[in-house]
């Protein structure tokens, strides 16, 4: 089946750095995007590609694939960047698939 | 400024059909490197691909949803929409309505997409 596993949760101290990681069969031959989501609020796209940050993401968010792992890396982590995290991809069977989410605590 | 806004009754009852409208404003759905997604997520889960539509008609669904799932476009009205029949309580969801990149090829052969523009969302209880 199509899936992208990511771990349920993670914590970074405050100005540390943190990476989440996403695994799936299909990062073989897709790269993932990556979506924050704040409670109560829409996912908003943060990296796509192979390292693309959409205007207005700031430059502490970055990506990075290695086979069948992608990865999300906060360098600096901040208080906002608090939230879950969702790795997202092409498919070739399914058109898209979005991993379960990883949520961010900022201590 | 784009702005995609979903639209349709907040609650449906058990066995009935949920219909969603999502409006694209300051822009053209008409735009060929876009597709046109729906996307749900259940209370405190994670998020769910439900189809995708392009202005052309073309269409991929999610294979668990596909045999209840009708979509449609209306070109004229900028507009998408989204029908699932036979909903259960496992419908229940906060349904959102999204643009998706045209698939690009990256200098190392592999595909890359991504969904750059997201509607609010719009919360649909099954009851």
């Amino acid at each position: 089946s199509s899936e992208l596993t990511q771990d349920p949760s993670v914590s970074v101290a405050l100005g540390q750095t943190v990476r989440i990681t996403c695994q799936g069969a299909t990062l073989e031959n897709y790269y993932a995007s990556w979506y924050q989501q704040k409670p109560g609020q829409a996912p908003l796209l943060v990296v796509f590609g192979e390292n693309n940050r959409p205007s207005g993401i700031p430059d502490r968010f970055s990506g990075s694939s290695s086979g069948t792992t992608a990865s999300l890396t906060i360098t600096g982590a901040q208080a906002e960047d608090e939230a879950d995290y969702y790795c997202g991809s092409r498919d070739n069977s399914v058109d898209w698939v979005f991993g379960g989410g990883t949520k961010v605590t900022v201590l | 400024q784009l702005h995609l806004q979903a639209s349709g009754p907040g609650l449906v009852k058990p066995s009935a059909t949920l219909s969603l409208t999502c409006t694209l404003s300051g822009g053209s759905i008409i735009n060929s490197r876009y597709f046109w997604a729906w996307i749900r997520q259940s209370p405190d889960k994670g998020l769910e691909w439900i189809a995708t539509v392009h202005h052309t008609g073309g269409t991929d669904y999610n294979p668990s949803l596909e045999s209840r799932l009708i979509t449609s476009v209306d070109t004229s009205k900028n507009q998408f929409s989204l029908s699932l029949t036979s909903v259960t309580a496992t419908d229940t969801a906060t349904y959102y309505c999204a643009r998706l990149s045209k698939t690009q090829v990256a200098d190392t052969g592999k595909g890359y997409a991504w969904i750059d523009l997201w509607g609010q969302g719009t919360l649909v209880t099954v009851s």
